[in-house]
């Protein structure tokens, strides 16, 4: 089954811009995923589907702000302009037949 | 507006059973597979289990963590689905959320509110 790997934590600057990293492991690297946003307190929010290609698909109302791109296993969120309402946990999630799998998750702080 | 409304949490002694609910709108219910997902505190996101629509049979699927445990249901007539849990543990104890797709291929397009389970004697 596949597995996902997140860092544990990032922080960029308000205004700035920040890229989040969700690594498939060996043998998967042509899964496509779906990123999760959860603001404290809050439950999560989907963002986007992301393909190995970068094709990306957003959810209702999610901001321009955000968009999503791969390279090989690697598959990215990007978000510019920080907001300080974009702080918050960032889940990447993976699927295969009769399994979902979710990253540990990334705190992203907005200094 | 897509809605999914999460109920029937509480608390429940060790080895006791709990059945929660996950009422949509807003969308085709019928065309989607439900999944539950739940989150201890503090911690991150553990899938439970899912089902699928009637064309792919109704089937489920559960993690290993839970498997035995718990039973998914729908009921298409009513927009509803359901997580049957018995034999709860302690480590059970979580925030539990029912997810479905949308049409973007994603297993959780929309996600419910979340509803707290505690087991505790």
């Amino acid at each position: 089954q596949p597995v996902l790997t997140q860092s544990p934590s990032a922080s960029a600057s308000l205004g700035a811009s920040v890229k989040l990293t969700c690594t498939l492991s060996s043998g998967h690297s042509s899964y496509a995923i779906a990123w999760h946003q959860q603001q404290p307190e809050r439950g999560p929010r989907y963002l986007m589907k992301l393909n190995s290609d970068g094709s990306h698909s957003k959810g209702d109302g999610i901001p321009d702000r955000f968009s999503g791109s791969s390279s090989g296993a690697e598959r990215y969120l990007s978000v510019s302009s920080l907001q300080s309402e974009d702080e918050a946990d960032y889940y990447c999630q993976t699927w295969d037949t009769g399994i979902v799998v979710f990253g540990g998750g990334t705190k992203l702080t907005v200094l | 507006e897509v809605q999914l409304v999460n109920s029937g949490g509480g608390l429940v002694q060790p080895g006791g059973s709990l059945k929660l609910s996950c009422a949509a709108s807003g969308f085709t219910f019928s065309g989607f597979a439900i999944h539950w997902v739940r989150q201890a505190s503090g911690k991150g996101l553990e899938w439970v289990g899912r089902i699928r629509n009637k064309t792919n049979n109704y089937a489920t699927a559960y993690a290993a963590s839970v498997k035995g445990r718990i039973a998914i249901s729908r009921d298409d007539s009513k927009n509803a689905a359901y997580l049957q849990m018995n034999s709860l543990k302690t480590e059970d104890t979580a925030v539990y959320y029912c997810t479905s797709g949308g049409g973007s291929g994603s297993p959780s397009d929309y996600w419910g509110q979340g509803t707290l389970v505690t087991v505790s004697s």
